[in-house]
């Protein structure tokens, strides 16, 4: 079984609509990052989570939410999906343990189109 | 905006030929330096972290070689062959409040190895 997974792995959805994107880990991780894929620019921090109580905005979080229900589980919503948001985004674990230079685990993605 | 740069952006490269290319990153606050390697389809995965300047990795044939102090990176693949076909991503870690615990990511090398 993979350690972290995301559903939907795709998803077409409509301008406005709410969407709710899933990362689930059982490596055991206390740190936790959404990053979303655009062609040319490599990986894009939305937002990132030390710990169960910690939340932290990246460089893109305009038009996204997130929310760390339990140390496995981290959620990342568009509260209203635009157009631009077409991506494919990424949900990556971390250990702050053993030097804390941040070795990213990733998920499998999640395509998500917006019409 | 990204502090750090890949190039070049992409390559092709005859089955057993060898190559390298570059990832320059902002020495001023460096921690650590991450490669990863991106398939087509699947999830980036670790190949090296590096956090000493000279300091050089090897796996199977790839290696990478580091100058913190000019601020670079090589990523070397001796005798490349069809299954090295993969994006190559490098991304700094910073010391300093801001960017703690944050990977800034370059755009990626793509390397395509034809037969």
């Amino acid at each position: 079984d993979a350690d972290v997974t995301q559903t939907p792995r795709n998803r077409i959805t409509k301008t406005g609509k709410r969407i709710m994107l899933e990362c689930s880990q059982t490596k055991g991780h206390d740190r936790m990052y959404w990053y979303r894929q655009d062609p040319g620019l490599g990986l894009r921090l939305i937002y990132y989570s030390f710990d169960v109580k910690d939340i932290n905005k990246g460089e893109i979080s305009d038009g996204y939410s997130v929310s760390r229900q339990a140390q496995a589980k981290f959620s990342l919503s568009l509260e209203s999906a635009i157009p631009n948001q077409t991506a494919l985004y990424f949900c990556a674990t971390s250990d702050s343990t053993g030097g804390d230079y941040n070795e990213q685990f990733f998920g499998p993605g999640t395509r998500l189109t917006v019409l | 905006i990204l502090n750090v740069e890949q190039s070049p952006q992409s390559l092709h490269v005859q089955e057993g030929d060898s190559t390298n290319f570059t990832c320059s990153f902002p020495s001023s606050n460096f921690y650590a330096l991450h490669w990863y390697r991106w398939e087509t389809a699947k999830s980036p995965e670790a190949l090296f972290v590096m956090t000493l300047n000279g300091d050089e990795k090897k796996k199977g044939r790839i290696s990478a070689t580091l100058n913190t102090k000019e601020g670079y990176s090589y990523l070397y693949i001796k005798g490349s062959q069809p299954e090295d076909s993969a994006t190559y991503l490098c991304a700094s870690l910073g010391w300093t409040t801001d960017s703690w615990g944050k990977l800034q990511f370059g755009a990626g090398t793509q390397v395509v190895v034809t037969p």
